[in-house]
């Protein structure tokens, strides 16, 4: 069975940094793309970025609100994948979802329930 | 950027009622395009990817369907489970956009 959990969620002071992590399990990481979503509370799904499979280096893309100061790793011997997020503004404040992308296509599958990060002084 | 423009932003049904979201690109996505339902407190479910493929699980009164830029998410009939927000996603480039969001409500 497909499992994707979120942690590392919580409360960081603006200019502050958070790591976040997914631990995959039910499936070869390595094999996959995989996404970040975040979702600000009340509104709707923004797509934060991705990193590409192994056998593409693990190459990654993002959004231009978050290039520069999010950076997504993955470390396949832990089966997780990472969120860097760094100097941090209130408008980072939302739930962070990651999400598997199906082999072969581009199209997302599987999700994880969700953490909470809230920037606030 | 691709801009995903969803109809209607919210819609009241009854149960057994057929309901029809749209979706509109901005640019020509060919079918790279998904469809995901949203419950209060939860994560996203994908329903449809490729504009019309079914994901394992979903039932069979999900459907969508193409026409050029044109996107439709159809529910034949309305279950009680199925009251939530809906967003459609185009994933032909960088970045990944979403639609609005569509609230199906109980009438």
């Amino acid at each position: 069975e497909v499992q994707l959990v979120e942690s590392g969620g919580g409360l960081v002071q603006p200019g502050g940094s958070l790591r976040l992590s997914c631990a995959a399990s039910g499936f070869t990481l390595s094999d996959h793309y995989m996404d970040w979503v975040r979702q600000a509370p009340g509104k709707g799904l923004e797509w934060v970025g991705r990193s590409r499979d192994k056998a593409h280096s693990y190459s990654t893309e993002y959004a231009a609100s978050v290039k520069g100061s999010f950076t997504i790793s993955i470390d396949d011997w832990k089966n997780s994948v990472f969120l860097q997020m760094n100097s941090l503004n209130t408008e980072d404040t939302a739930v962070y979802f990651c999400a598997r992308v199906i082999q072969g296509n581009y199209a997302q599958d599987y999700w994880g329930q969700g953490t909470l990060v809230t920037v606030s002084s | 950027d691709i801009q995903m423009t969803q109809s209607p932003s919210s819609l009241s049904a009854s149960v057994g009622d057929r309901v029809t979201i749209t979706c509109r690109a901005s640019q020509g996505i060919s079918n790279s395009l998904a469809w995901f339902q949203q419950k209060p407190g939860k994560a996203p479910k994908s329903l449809i990817y490729a504009a019309s493929s079914l994901q394992s699980g979903v039932p069979s009164r999900f459907s969508g369907s193409r026409s050029e830029t044109d996107f439709t998410l159809t529910i034949s009939s309305l279950q009680p489970e199925d009251f939530a927000t809906y967003y459609c996603q185009q994933y032909k480039s960088y970045p990944i956009t979403f639609g609005q969001g569509t609230r199906l409500e109980i009438k």
